[in-house]
C-alpha cells in the first residue's frame, strides 16, 4: 500500500539554524511529490513540489527539496530558518489516491 | 476572487445527527477531495472525485458519504456511523487528479 512518512513530528530551532525534515514514501509507480506547508491561522498551501527533471526543486521562501529516487525520498532543507517559518510542513505523493505524511510541526525560537 | 470556499467554519451538532459540510471551488478544477486532520495523524482522505458525478473512497470514508452533482461543489455528509466525528474538515481541489491541490481554510466539526 502506498504511504508517506515523516520522520520528524516536532522539531525546535533557532533562528539561522539549518533545517532539513525527512520524507520518505512508498510507491512503486511514477509519483509526484509535494511539500505543502500551513502557518498558523492560515489554509495550507504549496511550498514546493517535483513532478519530473531536476531532482533538487526550489520553492517559496528559500525552500528547496532533493527527490532521491533509489532512496523513495524527497527531504525538504532551508540553510536559514527564520521565526516566520514556524508552522507544520506536510509531505504529500499525489499518486491517486493521494497520500500525506502525518505532518512536522516547526517551532523557530527568535 | 479564485478559490474554495468552506462554510461554515465552526459547526457543532449532537451525537446521532447528519451533517453536510460545504466546499465550492471556482476554479474550474476537476478533481475535489474531502480530508480529516487530527493532531498528529496529518490529512487522511476521506473522498475523492476526479469528475462530475464520480467520486471514490479514501483511506477513512467509512460514516461519510459525498455527491458530486457539479463540477464546483463537493458536499461531504458525517452520518451517525461515523463514530469519531469530531474533527477538523478540509476540502481541496486540483486541475485534475495527481496536480498540486489547493486547500480551503476548513471547518472545525465538533459533535456533543
Amino acid at each position: 500500500a502506498q504511504s508517506v512518512s515523516q520522520h520528524n513530528h516536532h522539531v525546535i530551532l533557532s533562528e539561522a539554524a539549518s533545517l532539513e525534515l525527512g520524507c520518505n514514501y512508498s510507491y512503486g509507480g511514477t509519483v509526484n511529490l509535494f511539500w505543502y506547508v500551513q502557518y498558523p491561522g492560515q489554509h495550507l498551501q504549496l511550498l514546493l513540489k517535483y513532478f519530473s527533471g531536476d531532482p533538487l526543486v526550489k520553492g517559496i521562501k528559500g525552500f528547496e527539496a532533493e527527490f532521491i529516487k533509489s532512496k523513495f525520498s524527497f527531504n525538504l532543507r532551508k540553510p536559514s530558518v527564520q521565526w516566520s517559518d514556524t508552522a507544520e510542513y506536510f509531505c504529500a505523493v499525489n499518486a491517486l489516491p493521494p497520500q500525506f505524511g502525518s505532518g512536522t510541526k516547526l517551532n523557530v525560537k527568535p | 476572487d479564485g478559490g474554495i470556499t468552506q462554510s461554515p467554519k465552526y459547526l457543532f451538532r449532537k451525537e446521532g445527527q447528519n451533517v453536510t459540510l460545504s466546499c465550492e471551488q471556482n476554479l474550474n478544477h476537476d478533481a475535489m477531495y474531502w480530508y480529516r486532520q487530527d493532531p498528529g495523524q496529518g490529512l487522511r482522505l476521506i473522498y475523492y472525485s476526479q469528475i462530475v458525478n464520480d467520486f471514490q473512497k479514501g483511506d477513512i470514508a467509512e460514516g461519510y458519504s459525498v455527491s458530486r452533482e457539479k463540477k464546483e461543489s463537493f458536499p461531504l455528509t458525517v452520518t451517525s456511523a461515523q463514530k469519531n466525528p469530531t474533527a477538523f474538515y478540509l476540502c481541496a481541489s486540483s486541475i485534475k487528479g495527481g496536480d498540486e491541490q489547493f486547500f480551503g481554510p476548513g471547518t472545525r466539526l465538533t459533535v456533543l
